[in-house]
């Protein structure tokens, strides 16, 4: 079955720097992942999308990468502030026959330390 | 415009009760998905809906029902309720593009004892 795997330890990162977070999948290749920013007691807030056939995506200091040799998606946010401390998750879609729904990574808490 | 609004933010029932929680998505989505989402298993989908049909369900026992209005507002129910559905239950809307994403609500924590 599918899976999303994201790092559970969380990442602690100097504020300026970059930071690096890691999803990987299972299986086949999904169409496409998301990614999302979630703080605590808040639902998920959608960040980026990128397709398959996109090997990066960027939107103002993040940047998405795709690579389906290593099954991986990148996800870069860079010149790093204490307001980007949250954790990030990151999804694909479902299943073939399944659709209308995401399947979530654990997600990823970052900590950007002034 | 107003967001994804869910109600109640949080509910305390006991072990045996039924539950309603309710989503009212962003103005124009047509669809509406619930997500339940706790530390050890993150965010689990529960079902979809879209124009009052629901298009797909989790793999949850049958007390997890939900419905959607003509209104698009929707609305879930856990009946029977356990210990295990603490958690925190999330609703969220889109036009069903996949490059605009799902917006979702603050959620609706739900604990049972």
């Amino acid at each position: 079955s599918q899976k999303i795997e994201q790092n559970s330890e969380a990442l602690n990162i100097q504020e300026g720097k970059t930071a690096t977070l890691t999803c990987n999948y299972t299986n086949y290749s999904p169409a496409y992942l998301q990614w999302y920013r979630q703080d605590p007691g808040r639902g998920p807030v959608f960040l980026l999308l990128i397709r398959e056939n996109e090997k990066e995506k960027r939107k103002e200091r993040l940047k998405v990468t795709f690579d389906t040799t290593l099954k991986q998606s990148l996800f870069h946010i860079t010149a790093s502030q204490p307001a980007d401390s949250a954790t990030y998750l990151c999804a694909r879609e479902g299943p073939l026959g399944s659709n209308y729904q995401l399947i979530w990574g654990a997600g990823t808490k970052l900590i950007i330390k002034p | 415009k107003a967001g994804v609004t869910q109600t109640p933010r949080y509910l305390i029932k006991t072990r045996g009760q039924q539950v309603t929680l309710s989503c009212s998505p962003i103005s124009g989505h047509r669809s509406v998905s619930w997500y339940q989402q706790t530390p050890g298993q993150g965010l689990q989908f529960l079902f979809e809906y879209f124009s009052e049909t629901q298009r797909n369900k989790g793999n949850f026992p049958g007390r997890f029902s939900g419905r959607q209005f003509s209104n698009s507002r929707s609305e879930m129910n856990v009946s029977t309720l356990e210990l295990g559905d603490s958690a925190l239950y999330l609703c969220a809307s889109s036009l069903g593009v996949a490059e605009d994403g799902y917006t979702f609500g603050s959620g609706t924590r739900l604990t049972v004892v």
